[in-house]
């Protein structure tokens, strides 16, 4: 493998249901995003993690919950989810190093909520 | 408000018909400037970074150039298989002090290349 893979691609979740997207990069980076994409919006950047710390929740709302056990996995935990949160989930990977600033980014894991 | 700004929303083009794609920002203190091409239903994929004016990137068709206010992608010929959105990004400093941070994307353009 490499890059960043993301399983699985596609979920379909009642809003009663619970289930966890993972991401994994192969790419030696000690930084990992999740964003939210939906229609015709910007990526809404949900969290970043470096080195296994979560540095920043950009105001997601708590049916999220992120998990980065170590450098190259990250997990999104999702519960009672609404079906406004269909959407595409992006995971992202880069290296927090002064003037690296690039992020690569996985295929996606196309949601939707029923 | 939107600091990166990207026009037009869609773009339909002849093969053959090469045109450019615009990405103004508002951030201060550039810290350089992404292109991605994104496929429906797939993740971005990196194009490009520049990070001061005057700087051109190219790849195969494609030619990234940057001003201090904006940034082009020129499309030269292009081809069906050049269809997809294209993303800029900036990043906005953040994180714990360091370069770690948030980047500030568009919302694409759509670029159709019709046979």
């Amino acid at each position: 493998e490499t890059g960043v893979t993301q399983t699985p691609r596609h979920l379909v979740m009642g809003m009663t249901n619970k289930k966890s997207l993972k991401c994994e990069q192969h790419l030696g980076h000690n930084a990992m995003y999740w964003y939210k994409q939906s229609a015709k919006k910007p990526l809404e950047l949900m969290f970043v993690y470096s080195l296994e710390e979560r540095v920043e929740n950009n105001s997601v709302p708590s049916r999220f919950s992120p998990e980065c056990p170590n450098s190259s996995h990250l997990f999104l935990h999702l519960h009672t989810l609404q079906p406004e949160d269909s959407a595409l989930y992006l995971c992202a990977s880069s290296q927090d190093h002064p003037g690296y600033y690039e992020q690569y980014f996985g295929p996606g894991t196309r949601l939707t909520v029923t | 408000e939107d600091q990166v700004t990207q026009s037009p929303e869609a773009l339909r083009l002849q093969e053959g018909e090469s045109s450019s794609l615009n990405c103004s920002y508002t951030v201060s203190g550039l810290r350089g400037l992404f292109w991605y091409r994104q496929d429906p239903g797939k993740g971005p994929e990196f194009l490009f970074t520049l990070y001061s004016a005057g700087e051109e990137k190219e790849k195969e068709r494609l030619k990234a150039t940057l001003t201090k206010k904006e940034s082009f992608l020129h499309i030269t010929a292009p081809k069906p298989e050049d269809s997809a959105t294209y993303l800029c990004a900036v990043p906005h400093g953040g994180g714990r002090g360091s370069t770690l941070g948030r980047l500030y994307f568009g919302r694409g353009t759509q670029l159709t290349v019709w046979p």
